[in-house]
């Protein structure tokens, strides 16, 4: 199994500030033939199912505001939250989906400072 | 839109089978080749069940796959999942989901349903 491991666990951060969440797994999750990283972000929000936010790494779902952003390749990826605003209070987690079974990291709560 | 709506008993007896059925509204289960159950137990992270196509094909987590088993049922347009033998442990809010066209990522999640086990 692909192990995710997110870092930190928790942050809070001021609104209007950046939120940096990473995400490393314990294989590459790069397919070399297409070049595309098989990883996804989603966040959770309190009594609602998780929301996906990117795909491939870096392509935001459509609806999703531009503040999100999905960065990095093989087995370190990072998740960034431009300017936080407080409808963006919620659990994320990052996914892999380059093999089963399909792993989730531990999850990460940001809160405002 | 689509949307997607879980069901089934919200207690289940140590021992027992929890059954749920996820019911595809506003358009076919055809429309979709895989569909997904992901759980959560309380106050921890998102765990991955499975996976099915809607021609049948499954896949399972190996940690569960030999208690799993997941089923498509075009006629009512609904997939479900059955997990037997259940403990305390398997308590948690079940999530269906469908599977991203070309990803194996999830874009589209019903609400969820408690399910608990316990006597």
């Amino acid at each position: 199994d692909i192990v995710m491991t997110q870092s930190p666990d928790s942050l809070a951060v001021s609104l209007g500030e950046r939120a940096t969440i990473n995400c490393k797994s314990s294989q590459s999750v790069l397919y070399s033939s297409n070049k595309k990283n098989y990883l996804a972000w989603y966040h959770q929000k309190p009594g609602h199912p998780p929301r996906l936010l990117i795909s491939w790494a870096s392509t935001r779902e459509s609806g999703v505001p531009d503040r999100f952003s999905g960065s990095g390749s093989g087995t370190d990826f990072t998740l960034t939250i431009s300017s936080l605003q407080a409808e963006d209070v919620a659990v994320y987690y990052c996914q892999q989906y380059y093999s089963t079974p399909r792993t989730f990291g531990q999850g990460t709560k940001v809160e405002i400072k | 839109q689509v949307q997607l709506q879980e069901s089934g008993p919200g207690l289940v007896k140590p021992s027992g089978t929890l059954s749920l059925t996820c019911a595809v509204s506003g358009g076919s289960i055809s429309s979709n080749k895989w569909w997904t159950w992901v759980r959560q137990a309380p106050g921890k992270g998102l765990e991955w069940i499975g996976e099915i196509y809607n021609g049948g094909d499954t896949n399972y987590s190996p940690s569960l796959k030999s208690r799993v088993t997941m089923s498509v049922d075009k006629s009512k347009n609904q997939f479900s999942l059955k997990l037997i033998s259940v403990t305390a442990a398997d308590t948690a809010v079940y999530y269906c989901a469908r599977v991203k066209v070309d990803t194996s990522c999830y874009d589209l999640w019903g609400q969820g349903t408690l399910v608990t086990v316990s006597s």
